[in-house]
């Protein structure tokens, strides 16, 4: 059974730090792209950022563009997220999901960044 | 610019049909998207991806009752015999010229 399990999250003082996890299981993880994905509180979803499988293509959203910095550890099964910076607007659940394109086809239960002064 | 727009809402009844929407941008009409669901306080859940010629690929454990169809620059998912597990909200999603994502606005649906 494929499983993304999400860590990391909890409350930063804006222009703070948070490094989010997602650790992986029942599949060949690094065989895969993977994703974050964030939806703030009441809204919809925002894609943030993709790494492909051996980390060689590397995109993100404008909005964390220079901020935040995607990563995974094949050895490891775990996709990593780094956010720097941090401002009001990036308080959201961040989810990771599984795959390219139009092929987001799992996604963790998600953990929550709260910035806040 | 990329926009796939939904419309914030949707009702129907328990064991009836509804066809969800999701229309592309002009220039985009060739696109290719994905549905996935997301039901109260949990994760997204794939659906689908949904090709411009209507064609579609579920998700693992995607029943008979969700299905993908196209026409022009929209997208539609239809869910037949509606269950209250359906209540919902429902995200089209594509991917910019190599390197974006994006995300409709969503619809919520409600089942009555």
């Amino acid at each position: 059974e494929v499983q993304l399990v999400e860590s990391g999250g909890g409350l930063v003082q804006p222009g703070g730090s948070l490094r989010l996890s997602c650790a992986a299981s029942g599949f060949t993880f690094s065989s895969y792209s993977m994703n974050w994905v964030r939806q703030a509180p009441g809204k919809g979803l925002e894609w943030v950022s993709y790494i492909s499988s051996s980390s060689s293509t590397i995109y993100y959203a404008d909005s964390v563009k220079g901020r935040f910095t995607i990563s995974r550890d094949n050895a490891k099964n775990s996709l990593y997220l780094q956010m720097n910076s941090l401002r009001a607007e990036d308080t959201a659940v961040y989810y990771c999901a599984r795959g390219l394109r139009e092929s987001l086809n799992y996604w963790g239960q998600g953990t929550l960044v709260t910035v806040s002064s | 610019q990329l926009v796939l727009t939904q419309s914030p809402s949707a009702s129907a009844s328990l064991g009836a049909s509804v066809k969800l929407t999701c229309t592309l941008s002009s220039g985009h009409s060739s696109y290719a998207i994905a549905w996935h669901q997301q039901q109260p306080e949990k994760g997204p859940r794939y659906l689908m991806k949904l090709n411009s010629d209507g064609s579609h690929s579920k998700g693992d454990g995607i029943p008979d009752r969700f299905s993908g169809s196209s026409s022009g620059a929209e997208r539609y998912l239809t869910i037949s015999s509606l269950q209250s597990e359906d209540e919902a909200d429902y995200y089209c999603q594509t991917w910019g010229t190599g390197i974006q994502g994006v995300f409709g606005g969503g619809t919520k649906l409600t089942v009555l």
